[in-house]
């Protein structure tokens, strides 16, 4: 079963950029085009915030932006701000037809 | 406007199975995949499986193939999941997730149902 591995937790100050990697997303052997980003906010259904590994849905701030490096694929949230606390997952392909989430990172604003 | 509606939460003894129900509206019901994702108390995403309301096809997770089965009932404009011998792992909220274009992105999501599987 593919793994997607993110840093439990993530903080920035206000304004500042913040990363969050999520390492194997590759490994079954998708493309960046699998790959989707998700925040979540305490006791609320996950919200997409990147598809097709960089693009934004409509609605979606341009703070947000996608990137990939070998087999990992990152979100930079740019000029942080304190409603961008939450919890973000990726996701991507786990073989045909399939799909995993990453292990979940928790961006604090501080 | 899309809107997925998920049936209230259950409460099952280990060994039960269990049904939760996730009704569409605001879209062409044929025309979207659905996927279904759950979330421990605490815990991160789990995906568990997809449906094509318009072929009827079906993927599932390798952890959990054999218990689940997604189906559809397109009068209705739902999509079931059911899953079977539950134990206290799969004590969850489970959602289920409109595919925007087919490519793992969920663009509508269903409110949650609490599935507690106690004794």
């Amino acid at each position: 079963q593919s793994t997607l591995t993110q840093p439990a937790s993530v903080s920035g100050s206000p304004g500042q950029s913040i990363t969050i990697s999520c390492a194997g997303a590759f490994s079954a052997g998708g493309s960046f085009t699998l790959v989707s980003w998700y925040q979540q906010r305490p006791g609320q259904a996950p919200k997409l915030i990147l598809y097709e590994g960089d693009k934004r849905p409509s609605g979606v701030s341009d703070r947000f932006s996608g990137s990939k490096s070998g087999n990992t694929v990152s979100l930079t949230i740019s000029w942080l701000q304190t409603d961008d606390e939450g919890d973000y997952y990726c996701c991507s392909s786990a073989g045909v037809g399939t799909y995993v989430f990453g292990s979940g990172t928790e961006v604090t604003v501080l | 406007q899309v809107q997925l509606l998920q049936s209230g939460p259950e409460v099952r003894t280990p060994g039960a199975s269990v049904k939760v129900s996730c009704t569409a509206s605001g879209y062409p019901f044929f025309k979207y995949g659905v996927s279904w994702v759950r979330q421990a108390p605490g815990q991160g995403l789990e995906w568990m499986g997809w449906i094509s309301p318009f072929t009827g096809n079906t993927y599932y997770a390798e952890k959990i193939q054999g218990r689940v089965t997604l189906t559809t009932d397109t009068a209705a404009r739902t999509v079931y999941m059911h899953l079977t011998s539950v134990t206290s792992e799969d004590t969850a909220v489970y959602f289920c997730a409109r595919e925007m274009q087919g490519y793992g992105d969920y663009d509508y999501w269903g409110q949650g149902s609490l599935v507690i599987v106690s004794s």
